[in-house]
């Protein structure tokens, strides 16, 4: 059973448009939330995250929403730029209330290809 | 460059063998995390180390284990290669569990099991 799911397998933009990839969860444990990009033969780099306190978080060109009551977070890209293309993973992970935390679990990705 | 160093790129093996992937973690950080990456299963997390002891598991098989060495590289041991074993087995690295999940990840062993 998927917990955490990417519905697009691929989403094409335009150059210098807003890019919005999505991700829904299942498992009401996960408070914490990132998003990953990798390109081929790379592994994944870390992008931005985003904590259950919050419901908004930006990092440069890229937004992190978190919307709890639907379970369902999205990343905004703006402007997209061709270097953006890549494929995208959503992980999502529970935190110790000591610090730490539980292994990342992935939402298959999304493949995002900037058109110029 | 992530600064975790994973050994081998690329291995090719049979089914039956039992094969060792290294990991070099970043410097300075105590946690290993190693998962792997299949075309139908996306990127499963199997285990979690930290500073030499076992700290979470995921979906790792009994025929695969894994340990961090004193000086805190890590190896993935797969026994019994069956032919869907074959996948890219990553390793990640973080600081500290209190520093947050946010994990750097190398480049990847991709395992062929013929």
């Amino acid at each position: 059973d998927q917990q955490v799911k990417q519905n697009s397998p691929s989403l094409s933009v335009q150059e210098g448009r807003i890019s919005i990839l999505n991700c829904d969860y299942t498992n009401s444990m996960f408070d914490y939330f990132l998003w990953y990009k990798k390109y081929p033969a790379e592994g994944p780099t870390f992008l931005i995250s985003i904590s259950s306190i919050k419901d908004k978080n930006e990092d440069g060109r890229f937004t992190v929403f978190l919307n709890k009551s639907a379970k369902h977070l999205s990343l905004h890209i703006v402007p997209s730029q061709p270097g953006d293309s890549a494929v995208y993973f959503c992980a999502a992970t529970t935190m110790y209330s000591g610090g730490g935390a539980d292994g990342l679990t992935f939402g298959k990705g999304t493949h995002l290809i900037i058109q110029p | 460059d992530s600064g975790v160093t994973q050994t081998p790129k690329h291995l090719i093996t049979a089914t039956g063998q039992r094969v060792t992937l290294r990991c070099s973690p970043r410097s300075g950080d105590l946690s290993v995390y190693w998962y792997q990456q299949s075309l139908d299963q996306g990127l499963q997390f199997l285990i979690q180390y930290y500073n030499g002891e076992e700290r979470a598991k995921g979906n790792i098989l009994e025929r695969f284990s894994a340990q961090q060495f004193p000086d805190l590289h890590s190896e993935l041991n797969l026994s019994s290669l069956e032919l869907g074993d074959s996948a890219l087995y990553f390793c990640a690295s973080s600081p500290r569990p209190d520093f947050g999940p946010e994990a750097f990840f190398g480049q990847g062993t991709r395992l062929t099991v013929v």
